[in-house]
Order: structure tokens, then sequence, then C-alpha cells
């Protein structure tokens, strides 16, 4: 069945890179998403990237996807106080309007 | 910047007692969602709401669930008679489209409304 995992949690210091994993099972999924959630917000789309790219860069952020092994991952550079908050990994595929979320990484900031 | 809206933000109810959550969609969307995270657990889908019908639900979404659009800007959820195990955070999302290579895929989401069942 569809599946997406995340680690729960993760620390890093200011001006560091944080990466986030995620792991999906379903070969056929043709778009995954980085969502993040903020403190007493809604999720927020950050990025997303189609299954056919192995990369995709936007500004701080670098997405990389390793279709064989059915890895995502979301690396911020320079990472800030701002930065602090839940990252959710997701995918989608075409012929269903539903979003497979994983529980959500809690990605802390230290000053 | 328009935004997705959901009240209340926070509810505390008995089990057996029926519930509403409301959700004000962006107003140009077409496409509705509810979506729910168990404190601990992942974000799941649990019904699509197109040209005023379901379009797709999950099996979490059984006959105590209903969705509604009363007007045209409310979007809402009942539960009928709630059970324990429905605790948890309940998210409303809405979409212009349903396809991200349009980019207007991308899913809005509310704020959440937390349900407590004592």
């Amino acid at each position: 069945g569809e599946d997406v995992e995340q680690s729960l949690f993760l620390s890093v210091r200011e001006g560091d890179s944080s990466v986030i994993n995620c792991t999906y099972t379903d070969s056929s999924s043709t778009y995954l998403y980085w969502y993040k959630q903020e403190p007493g917000a809604g999720l927020q789309l950050l990025t997303y990237i189609f299954s056919n790219m192995d990369m995709k860069q936007d500004q701080r952020l670098t997405v990389l996807l390793n279709k064989k092994d059915k890895h995502l991952s979301l690396r911020i550079a320079d990472t800030q106080t701002g930065d602090s908050a839940i990252y959710f990994c997701a995918e989608s595929k075409a012929g269903t309007y539903k979003y497979i979320f994983g529980t959500g990484t809690r990605l802390k900031v230290l000053a | 910047e328009p935004e997705v809206t959901q009240t209340p933000s926070h509810q505390v109810t008995q089990m057996g007692q029926e519930v509403i959550l409301r959700c004000v969609p962006i107003s140009n969307h077409l496409y509705f969602y509810w979506y729910r995270q168990i404190l601990g657990q992942k974000v799941e889908f649990l019904v699509s709401f197109y040209n005023n019908e379901i379009s797709e639900k999950s099996e979490i979404f059984d006959d105590q669930f209903s969705v509604e659009r009363p007007d045209g800007s409310n979007f809402t959820l009942k539960i009928r008679s709630t059970k324990l195990e429905d605790s948890a955070m309940y998210f409303c999302a809405s979409s212009v489209s349903r396809d991200p290579i349009l980019n207007t895929g991308e899913l809005f989401f509310g704020e959440g409304s937390r349900l407590t069942v004592l």
C-alpha cells in the first residue's frame, strides 16, 4: 500500500545545513511535495518535484529524489531560526485527488 | 493574501455528540478537501469535493462523516456521533485545480480545527 515515512525530529545549529529525509513506497507516485507548518498555522507548500526529476533547487532549498530507492530529501542551506517548523513530505499520483502525507519532521534550529 | 479559514479552532465535545467543523475556502478555488491528523500520527486524507459532490473518499470517511457546501462560501465536515478516536486536528484545504503541472494544483490549508472528544 501507499506509505510515507519520515523521522520525527531534527535539531541543527543556526547557519548549518538541514537535511530532512523521507521514504515512500508507491512507485507510481507522480508528484512529491514538501510542506511546512509553522506554529498555529496551516500546512504551506514549500516545493514539489515531479517523479521524472532528480533534483530541484529553489533558493536555499534543494530537493533530491532517488526514485530507485524511493527516497526524497529536503536540504535547507544556512538554516535560520525562522526555519523552525514541522516539515511534511507528501506524494500524489495522477488519477487521484488524495495526497499521502508523512508524520512530519519537527526541525528545531538552535541559535 | 487569500487564505483558507477554519472554525472553531478548538472544540471539546462529549462522545456521541454531533460536531460540525466549518471552513471557508479561497474564493476562486474549485476543489475542497478534509484531512485529519491524530496526535503523533500522519496527516490522513478524508475526502475531496468538487462540483457539489464527493469526488474521492478514504476508508476513514464512513457513514458517520458527511460534507456539505451549503452556500457559495462554506465547506463543512459533520461527524454525526463522535467517538473517542475522532479526536484529532482536522485540516480543510482547497485548490484551484488538481493538476500541479499547471502550478495551480497546490493545496492551500487552513490552520486546522482541533477536536477533542471526551
